[in-house]
Order: structure tokens, then sequence, then C-alpha cells
């Protein structure tokens, strides 16, 4: 079946150290965004791609790194720098010549907790 | 502000009520408009898109009011099941069709 992966869904991470969160899709979707959720709020935007090799800040990049190399993969890296990365983590993606209607697709997600 | 605006709840009903939902965005150029249900814990579903036209979906009715800049949702004959956090959402209609979401709406629906 297709669909995303998002991996590992719980991580634990000490104060200085980076961790890399995981995300594969197999719909062939062209589009592919990382958001942040904090508890009882909306989900807010961290990065976003639309092709290979090209990715763009979203509203709250700072501390966070991405990359994308393969259309199926889009990692994200929760730098020493994010001062308050205790979040839920969720992948979603969009095929790009879908209409909008049928908005997109989300990853399961991970739990970041810092300890 | 916030661009998405939501009442946050939670609405406690019992099974069989209607209720509904409203929502406000603040930014004239969206187009593309959503109700997504999020259950505890996990990641949000879509549950129907809204068209400028109000549409429905079984028990569920979505309305859109471009120059109020409103978007509801209305749940009759509340089910147990439709416990749960509806998301209004938006598409920013710029290059990158990011989903601006709303923080929520928590329904508890009790026997």
């Amino acid at each position: 079946d297709g669909g995303i992966t998002q991996s590992p869904k719980y991580l634990f991470r000490k104060e200085g150290q980076n961790v890399t969160l995981s995300c594969e899709q197999n719909l062939n979707h062209d589009a592919m965004y990382w958001y942040r959720q904090d508890p009882g709020q909306g989900l807010r935007l961290i990065y976003y791609s639309q092709i290979v090799n090209d990715f763009q800040k979203g509203d709250i990049a700072e501390g966070y790194s991405v990359s994308r190399e393969k259309k199926e993969s889009f990692p994200l890296t929760v730098t020493s720098a994010q001062k308050n990365p205790t979040a839920f983590y969720l992948c979603a993606t969009r095929k790009a010549d879908r209409g909008l209607r049928y908005g997109y697709t989300f990853g399961s997600g991970t739990r970041l907790t810092v300890v | 502000r916030k661009e998405v605006e939501q009442d946050p709840g939670p609405f406690n009903v019992p099974e069989g009520a209607t209720v509904a939902f409203n929502c406000t965005y603040s930014n004239s150029a969206s187009q593309s408009f959503f109700w997504y249900r999020q259950d505890c814990r996990k990641e949000p579903k879509l549950l129907m898109s809204v068209y400028s036209s109000g549409n429905e979906d079984g028990r569920f009715t979505a309305q859109l009011n471009r120059a109020s800049q409103y978007i509801s949702l209305l749940i009759r004959d509340s089910k147990l099941s439709d416990s749960a956090t509806y998301l209004c959402v938006v598409i920013r209609m710029d290059s990158s069709y990011k989903l601006i979401f709303g923080s929520g709406t928590r329904l508890l629906v009790r026997p």
C-alpha cells in the first residue's frame, strides 16, 4: 500500500544533541512538508520541498535543517540550536498535478521529547 | 492575530445532537479550505473540502462565506466516534501551497 512512513514514532533527545527524523513516501508525490504541533495548538510549517534538491523555509525554520536528495525522502534534523524541540512532528505530502481539494496526506508523526 | 482562528472548545454534546463549529481566516487571498479531523495523539485526516456553494457529506455540512471570511462545519446526529479535534485549514495561495491550520476545536460526544 502506498503511504508515508515516519520514524521513529518516539524519540528522546538529550540537551545539545542533534537528531534526525525520517520521512519516506511511496506515493510518488512531488511536494513534501514538515510541520510541528505543540499541545493545544495548530500545526506550524517548518520546511517544505516541491522538487528534488530544492527546499524552502517555512514559518518556524530556525534550529532545523532538511535535505531532499530523493523524491521519496525528506529527513528533518532538529539541531541543538532549536531551544524548545519537544513537540509532535508531522510530515505531509502533496501531488503537484492533483487538485488542491484533495488536500494533503500526513504521516503518523514522531513525538520528540528532550530529556 | 492568527491567520486562522477557531474557538478551542471543548464542545460537550449528547449523542444525537447537532453541533456547529466556526472558523475565520484573515488572508483574503486564501482560495482553498478544508476541515481536518485529528484524534488524540494521531495525525490529522482530511474530513472534507469546503466549496463556495457549500457541500454535504452524510451527516457533515461545510459552508464558506468569502465576504465574511468565515467557514463553518455542521455535524448532525452526533456519534460517540465523532469525538475528536476539528481543524480548520486554508491554503495560502502563493507558490508554496502551504496549509495554514487553526488551533482546532475539541468535540466531546457523551452517551
